[in-house]
């Protein structure tokens, strides 16, 4: 079983819907990573967090530390969003992360 | 800006070449990663360094190896290429985490996609 496991695997949606994107993660990671990669595989960190939530333009990650539980919204989709989100937490204190699958979105105009 | 470059983006080898991929960054980190990335299974870690000519295996170290000899740069070596190497190979940076849970976010290059033939 992976540590991090990530739903939906894909996910398409129409331009301005509200979307969730959702990991949970195992004993041993407390804190989560999200992650933009565009087509093409650039690869770019969006959040870092331990706790509560982060806001960064469109973007909203939250995370519940009990349920070890994170999610991804994005609001008002834009068919610029459409990457591979990818979560990822470090394991019991390590450098290294464990990484999810990804969610696959495509935003259609 | 943190920058991490890769030697190539796209590269063709045949079977049993050694193969070179090179990383280079530009903010004097400290930690540097190799991971390959394939259609559903995400990306799992190769080699990871936390030094000069320290290194550590990840989780799927066969048929590979890494040298660090300048903090800047991280070589990802395959011995003798195969076709189940064919892979998107992807290197990322970081400074060691000063974080209680452990790692601080990683830099990534673009990738270099490799086809072994």
């Amino acid at each position: 079983k992976n540590e991090v496991e990530q739903s939906p695997q894909n996910l398409t949606a129409q331009e301005g819907e509200f979307i969730t994107i959702n990991c949970s993660y195992s004993v041993g990671i407390s804190a989560l990573h999200w992650l933009q990669q565009h087509p093409g595989g650039g690869i770019v960190s969006l959040f870092m967090l331990s706790s509560g939530k982060k806001k960064h333009g469109r973007l909203i990650a939250t995370i519940n530390i009990q349920e070890k539980h994170s999610s991804l919204h994005i609001t008002a989709s834009h068919p610029r969003d459409s990457a591979v989100y990818i979560c990822a937490g470090p394991q019991g204190g390590s450098e290294k992360l464990v990484f999810g699958k990804g969610t696959k979105l495509t935003v259609n105009p | 800006d943190v920058k991490v470059t890769q030697s190539s983006r796209y590269l063709v080898k045949r079977t049993g070449e050694k193969v070179f991929l090179e990383c280079v960054q530009d903010m004097d980190h400290e930690n540097m990663f190799w991971y390959r990335q394939d259609p559903g299974l995400g990306l799992r870690l190769i080699y990871f360094s936390y030094d000069v000519k320290m290194k550590e295996k990840g989780d799927i170290p066969e048929g590979y190896s890494v040298s660090r000899e300048k903090k800047e740069r991280f070589s990802l070596i395959l011995e003798s290429a195969s076709t189940n190497q064919t892979s998107m190979y992807l290197c990322a940076s970081s400074t060691p985490t000063r974080l209680a849970w452990g790692g601080d976010t990683q830099y990534f290059g673009p990738g270099t996609r490799l086809t072994v033939l």
